[in-house]
């Protein structure tokens, strides 16, 4: 059935450090891939999503490509900010009863 | 994206007792899903809120235990039935607009059961 893996956490970074969330999948067909977080004490929010292979989804400075070869997607930012310290899930959806698979959560700490 | 609400935000609740969490969304949507979160762990689906008809379940979910409502495509209802301190956790509902396309999850609801 279809997977996601997660790099475990945490992750303590000081801010303005570049960050790196490893994700990787096992999925028949093509499923989309998304990034969510969470912050403390709120639900879910979409980050960013890739459909198809090779797709680069982007938002609030953070990117991930969709990348089929390697059956992965891994959030990326150039600089953090304190702002960003949240637990981020990686998820994807296989489509055929549109469930999403999440990974098991990245939990991110930003120090100043 | 749509706009959606659960009530209530949080509830602390005696063992034995049970709790209807409702879920409403600003615009009629086919998928609504009801997920439950662990402390501390990652998001599991309790089921597919299907309107009209009974909600299809995960495997280790049951409807005596989570019973759901689905009158019309904008609200759906999931009841914890007979808690107990295992079932603290946040339930989060969400909305699915269309296959493979994006989940959008309402805000959660905090319950703790003494």
């Amino acid at each position: 059935g279809n997977s996601v893996t997660q790099m475990e956490g945490p992750v303590t970074l000081s801010e303005e450090a570049f960050l790196t969330i490893n994700c990787t999948y096992t999925a028949t067909g093509y499923p989309s891939l998304f990034w969510y977080v969470q912050y403390p004490g709120e639900g879910l929010q979409l980050l960013l999503k890739a459909t198809k292979a090779d797709d680069k989804g982007s938002n609030k400075g953070f990117e991930a490509t969709y990348r089929k070869e390697t059956t992965s997607f891994h959030l990326e930012k150039g600089s953090v900010q304190v702002s960003d310290s949240a637990v981020y899930f990686c998820a994807l959806n296989g489509g055929a009863t549109n469930k999403l698979i999440f990974g098991t959560g990245t939990l991110l700490a930003v120090q100043p | 994206s749509a706009v959606i609400s659960q009530k209530p935000s949080r509830d602390i609740c005696q063992r034995g007792t049970s709790l209807t969490i409702q879920c409403q969304v600003d615009s009629q949507v086919t998928m609504m899903f009801w997920y439950r979160q662990q402390p501390g762990q990652s998001l599991t689906l309790i089921a597919t809120a299907n309107q009209g008809s009974e909600a299809t379940y995960e495997s280790g979910f049951v409807i005596d235990k989570f019973p759901i409502s689905r009158p019309n495509l904008t609200f759906s209802t999931l009841t914890v039935s007979n808690m107990s301190p295992e079932d603290s956790s946040i339930y989060l509902c969400s909305v699915g607009t269309g296959t493979k396309e994006t989940q959008y999850f309402g805000p959660g609801t905090r319950l703790l059961v003494l």
